[in-house]
């Protein structure tokens, strides 16, 4: 079964960092690409920031670009997330989510159960 | 960018009605479109994929339909269990931007 589990989420004051990561299990992790997606409190869904099974792609959303930083380690299953310069607009539930594929047709079929960040002072 | 907008943001049905969802596209997509259901305080389900091929373990109820820059996802007939927030996202390009959502409330 594949479970996504994400951690490292609270709260932090304004201008400051926070690493979220995503431990990945029932599935070979080094195969797929992987992703973070966000939602504030009583808002919609919000693509973050993808990367590719060996890293050599890279994508950020225009909101994150040059304060957030995704990563991944596929020797541990896991990704993550770096968040720096935080701003109260970044306050959300952060979730993890795996890309699968059919033919060249990606969805994102698995989701975590979600870390909340709160930014304020 | 490509932006997703979903119509209606609301809409309110009983049990048994035939419910339908847009997304329409500002540029072609082609079919890489998918539906997603969301309850409160839970993860994003993947129910459509591919504009119109039903994830597994989705009922078939569900249904999804459209390619280029009009999609559409129907529920055949409304159970209690279907009464979430639908969202839209397209994966043809970067950033996979979702559909501002459509909650689908009791009437």
């Amino acid at each position: 079964e594949v479970q996504l589990v994400e951690s490292g989420g609270g709260l932090v004051k304004p201008g400051g960092s926070l690493r979220l990561s995503c431990a990945a299990s029932g599935f070979t992790f080094s195969s797929y690409s992987m992703n973070w997606v966000r939602q504030a409190p009583g808002k919609g869904l919000e693509w973050v920031s993808s990367i590719s099974p060996t890293s050599d792609y890279i994508y950020y959303a225009d909101s994150v670009k040059g304060r957030f930083t995704i990563s991944r380690d596929n020797a541990k299953s896991s990704l993550y997330l770096q968040l720096n310069s935080l701003r109260a607009e970044d306050t959300a539930v952060y979730y993890c989510t795996r890309k699968n594929y059919y033919g060249s047709i990606g969805y994102y079929d698995s989701w975590g159960q979600g870390t909340l960040v709160t930014v304020s002072s | 960018d490509i932006q997703l907008t979903q119509s209606p943001s609301f809409l309110s049905a009983s049990v048994g009605d035939r419910v339908t969802i847009t997304c329409r596209a500002s540029q072609g997509i082609s079919s890489y479109l998918a539906w997603f259901q969301q309850k409160p305080g839970k993860a994003p389900k993947l129910l459509i994929f591919g504009a119109s091929t039903l994830q597994d373990g989705v009922p078939s109820r569900f249904s999804g339909s459209g390619s280029g820059t009009e999609f559409t996802l129907t529920i055949g007939s409304l159970q209690p269990e279907d009464f979430a927030t639908y969202y839209c996202q397209q994966f043809n390009s970067y950033p996979q931007t979702f559909g501002q959502g459509t909650k689908v409330g009791i009437k």
